[in-house]
């Protein structure tokens, strides 16, 4: 079965650094996505950004970008300039069939 | 831009009662999805839908929970006789590509309450 970790509960940033959130995943499968969406206080899911395990290329959207090693089953987020509306949780997911299988999330902090 | 909406946002219910979910996914997607968040937990997966019939669904999505879409926009989520432990934030997603393809959109969740 696939399963998604995140082993950062918490993680922490000032605001303009960068900061990276680690996910690791484990599938038996070649051909499948991987996204990350944040949560926000409202508890809404906002999708960031996603990545083709097809493409070799790491997907990039404004100043998020993700590093995807596919080999290693690793898929972290880097988050550029960071701003204090990006404070929220973070979930990775991979997505093989019609479901999506989150991991337990990362809650990212924003200090001005 | 196009999102999928739901309602109530919050609703509370005594344990036994029924309750519908209701979702409008975007308008010209054809795959539909419910999750579910327990307070503090990780976002499940329940059921996924298409073509007015369930593709795959979790060990979750057992007798007491039923899904349709009754017309051409609404997509529910039904739970015929709450308990406890079903007091969770329910996403409703959608997809306009099907099996392994794309990214879902999620609503803004609807927060069951079960007293």
């Amino acid at each position: 079965a696939q399963t998604v970790t995140q082993s950062q509960p918490e993680m922490s940033v000032q605001e303009a650094e960068t900061v990276t959130l680690s996910c690791t995943y484990d599938t038996s499968e070649s051909d499948y996505y991987l996204f990350w969406y944040k949560q926000p206080p409202s508890r809404q899911m906002i999708l960031v950004i996603r990545q083709e395990a097809y493409k070799q290329q790491n997907a990039t959207e404004n100043r998020f970008s993700v590093n995807f090693q596919k080999a290693a089953k690793s898929f972290s987020l880097k988050i550029s300039d960071s701003q204090l509306g990006d404070a929220a949780m973070y979930f990775c997911a991979y997505r093989r069939t019609d479901k999506l299988i989150f991991g337990t999330g990362t809650r990212l902090q924003v200090f001005p | 831009e196009p999102e999928v909406t739901q309602t109530p946002s919050h609703q509370v219910t005594q344990m036994g009662q029924e309750v519908i979910l209701r979702c409008v996914p975007i308008s010209n997607h054809l795959y539909f999805y419910w999750y579910r968040q327990i307070l503090g937990q990780k976002v499940e997966f329940l059921v996924s839908f298409y073509n007015n019939e369930i593709s795959e669904k979790s060990e979750i999505f057992d007798d007491q929970f039923s899904v349709e879409r009754p017309d051409g926009s609404n997509f529910t989520l039904k739970i015929r006789s709450t308990k406890l432990e079903d007091s969770a934030m329910y996403f409703c997603a959608s997809s306009g590509l099907g099996t392994g393809m794309g990214e879902q959109y999620f609503g803004p969740g609807t927060r069951l309450t079960v007293t």
